[in-house]
């Protein structure tokens, strides 16, 4: 059974600096890992989505790395800022779903201070 | 481009009661997804569609949950005979057919029960 655990549950830190955050899966098997973030009382938004195949996404101050042999994901957050403050969500499609399920972590609540 | 529209927003029921969220993809979107968000929970998958077809409903509880996406109009979930264990927040996703595809979230229905 495919378990999806992200770390740490909670992150503050002041604005500029450069953050990472971790996502771990038990299972390897998988189509692709997608990162979300998430406002209080809002939908999730997709941020990066990394296949299987690859080993890394970009998009602006965004990088997202895989290493599915290890099970393991990180979100890096270049020169962060307030409006990056947000729960991040990482979650991972099993090749025994047909891809469709999407299994997610409990998230990590990121504060950015001014 | 629209993006993925839930309505309503907010439902209110009292217990007994049937409640229908309503879910329309994204424009050439023709795979949906629900997920459901307990309080103090992660998200968790529910089902999976495709028009006129049921792919994976491997996460709906057995009774009183279900869900339909017609050929034509939005997909349905319904909840029969609503409990207080029911009051979550549901969310609906589509994607364009393929295994690779993100998942784009509408901003969700906060059901509450009475």
């Amino acid at each position: 059974k495919q378990e999806v655990t992200q770390i740490p549950a909670a992150l503050s830190v002041p604005e500029g600096e450069n953050l990472v955050l971790n996502c771990s899966f038990t299972d390897s098997a998988i189509y692709n890992l997608q990162w979300f973030r998430q406002d209080p009382g809002k939908g999730l938004t997709s941020l990066l989505l990394i296949q299987s195949s690859q080993r890394e996404q970009t998009s602006g101050r965004l990088n997202a790395s895989l290493d599915k042999s290890s099970g393991r994901s990180t979100l890096y957050i270049a020169a962060s800022q307030p409006g990056d403050s947000a729960t991040y969500l990482c979650a991972v499609a099993g090749i025994y779903n047909q891809g469709g399920k999407l299994i997610f972590g409990q998230g990590t609540e990121l504060s950015v201070k001014p | 481009n629209a993006g993925v529209m839930q309505n309503p927003r907010h439902l209110v029921r009292r217990r007994g009661q049937e409640a229908r969220l309503r879910c329309s993809p994204m424009k050439g979107h023709s795979h949906v997804y629900w997920y459901r968000q307990l309080p103090e929970e992660g998200l968790k998958f529910m089902v999976y569609l495709q028009k006129e077809n049921i792919i994976d409903e491997s996460g709906m509880p057995k009774e009183r949950f279900s869900a339909e996406f017609p050929k034509e109009g939005p997909s349905i979930l319904r909840i029969q005979q609503v409990v207080r264990g029911d009051s979550a927040a549901y969310f609906c996703a589509s994607s364009p057919a393929g295994r690779n595809q993100p998942q784009h979230f509408g901003d969700g229905t906060r059901l509450s029960i009475l």
